[in-house]
């Protein structure tokens, strides 16, 4: 059973374009994060949100905690080539210690 | 400073042999994770270190699987009797401290091909 489901699985957009990720859970969790990992390289953390309905912005990148704390989105504006990669979202379950538990996973391709 | 190295990179193995995974965490992090990445369950967790003790164990599949760590530093994760099915990228992280305000580096993995 996958505890976050991320979607959509994968994404191929032009350059300019906007697209948003989602990151869904029927559990709530007490923090969540999104990384981006490229290939042969470990997940870099890209943001942390902790309170239900925080927003936070990264340049081009707006992140979204659901007010209930069991859901995300990851918006980004205006997508580059660098923003190719895999976006992971996880999350710290309340009570669940310090394991991370990771989302499914979005593959971005962004083309020029 | 130095990132969270792991070694080997690459790992090719027959079935049945044992193998051993290293992790070398940011000097003075404290909290120190294995997760295993795999196409088909994504990214989980295994094993987590506060000092040389695991508190949580939860993740690892079976009892061929163990780790250790050492002064507090290096980990090493041993696979027995390795099946095709642990084929995978093993990685690690390091953070100061345990807890889900730390933020959690990653190293660049280990490639575990097991034929």
């Amino acid at each position: 059973t996958q505890l976050l489901e991320q979607s959509p699985q994968f994404l191929s957009i032009q350059e300019g374009e906007n697209l948003t990720v989602y990151c869904n859970s029927s559990s709530v969790f007490s923090s969540l994060q999104w990384y981006r990992q490229e290939p042969g390289e470990g997940p870099v953390l890209l943001v942390t949100v902790v309170t239900g309905g925080e927003v936070k912005k990264l340049k081009r990148l707006t992140f979204q905690f659901g007010d209930a704390r069991k859901d995300s989105s990851l918006h980004i504006t205006a997508a580059q080539p660098g923003d190719t990669g895999l976006y992971l979202c996880a999350g710290s379950l309340t009570g669940g210690g310090n394991k991370l538990t990771f989302g499914t996973g979005t593959q971005l391709k962004v083309e020029l | 400073g130095a990132g969270v190295s792991q070694s080997p990179s690459n790992k090719v193995t027959e079935k049945g042999k044992d193998v051993e995974l290293r992790c070398d965490p940011i000097s003075g992090h404290t909290a120190l994770y294995w997760y295993r990445q795999s196409l088909g369950q994504g990214l989980e967790f295994l094993i987590y270190f506060q000092g040389n003790s695991a508190p949580d164990k939860s993740g690892l599949p079976s009892d061929r699987f163990s780790a250790e760590r050492t002064g507090g530093s290096v980990s090493t994760l041993t696979i027995q009797r390795t099946q095709q099915e642990d084929s995978a990228v093993y990685l690690c992280a390091s953070s100061l401290s345990s807890g889900a305000a730390y933020e959690q580096y990653f190293g660049p993995g280990t490639r575990l091909t097991v034929t």
